[in-house]
């Protein structure tokens, strides 16, 4: 069935560091592939997506390709701030399986200053 | 603020009582999605409403769970004879049907079965 796997954390960076969290997938189809930030108290954001193969999703300074070929969508950003502090969820939603998303089991980011 | 909202935002109950949680989806969204998140974990999919209709239930969800959504507007999701396995944080998420499915998370209720 539909997976995601992703890295595991807790990552701490100092501000202005690069920053990667590996994300894999399994899909029977061809899913979509999303980044889900979840900051300290709230709910689940989105922070990008794509829905095909090499899409690039991009959002406050953070991309993810989609590479078909090693079934992948790892989020990168060039410097991290503080304020990036949160626990980040990559997942896949897949129309053969009715939409529903799966999870990663998020990684926690802490930056430091 | 037009997003999802959920009621109530924390829930504590003793083993064997029901419980009974809201979900109000935004309000052009024509599906509504559960999910359950434990410690650690990412959120699990539980079942989820295409209007009024449930199409899909994950088998995560025992028989002592049900969920309805009866004028295809906001949802309910009851626990019945709660045990302290089902303490988690329980999201709701609404979308339109079609591709990307972009699904946009409520906050959440946080249910404590002591």
């Amino acid at each position: 069935g539909d997976s995601v796997t992703q890295m595991e954390g807790p990552v701490t960076l100092s501000e202005e560091a690069f920053l990667t969290i590996n994300c894999t997938y399994t899909a029977t189809g061809y899913p979509s592939l999303f980044w889900y930030v979840q900051y300290p108290g709230e709910g689940l954001q989105l922070l990008l997506k794509a829905t095909k193969a090499d899409d690039k999703g991009s959002n406050k300074g953070f991309e993810a390709t989609y590479r078909k070929e090693t079934t992948s969508f790892h989020l990168e950003k060039g410097s991290v701030q503080v304020s990036d502090s949160a626990v980040y969820f990559c997942a896949l939603s897949d129309k053969n399986t009715g939409n529903q998303f799966y999870f990663g089991t998020g990684t926690s980011l802490t930056v430091i200053p | 603020d037009t997003g999802v909202s959920q009621d109530p935002r924390h829930k504590i109950t003793k083993r064997g009582q029901n419980v009974t949680f809201r979900c109000d989806p935004i309000s052009e969204h024509n599906r509504l999605y559960w999910y359950r998140q434990t410690l650690g974990q990412g959120p699990e999919f539980l079942t989820y409403f295409q209007n009024e209709a449930q199409l899909e239930k994950s088998r995560l969800l025992s028989d002592r769970f049900s969920a309805e959504r009866p004028k295809g507007s906001f949802s309910t999701l009851e626990i019945q004879r709660t045990e302290q396995g089902d303490s988690a944080m329980y999201l709701c998420a609404s979308s339109l049907a079609g591709i990307p499915n972009e699904q946009f998370f409520g906050p959440g209720t946080r249910l404590t079965v002591l």
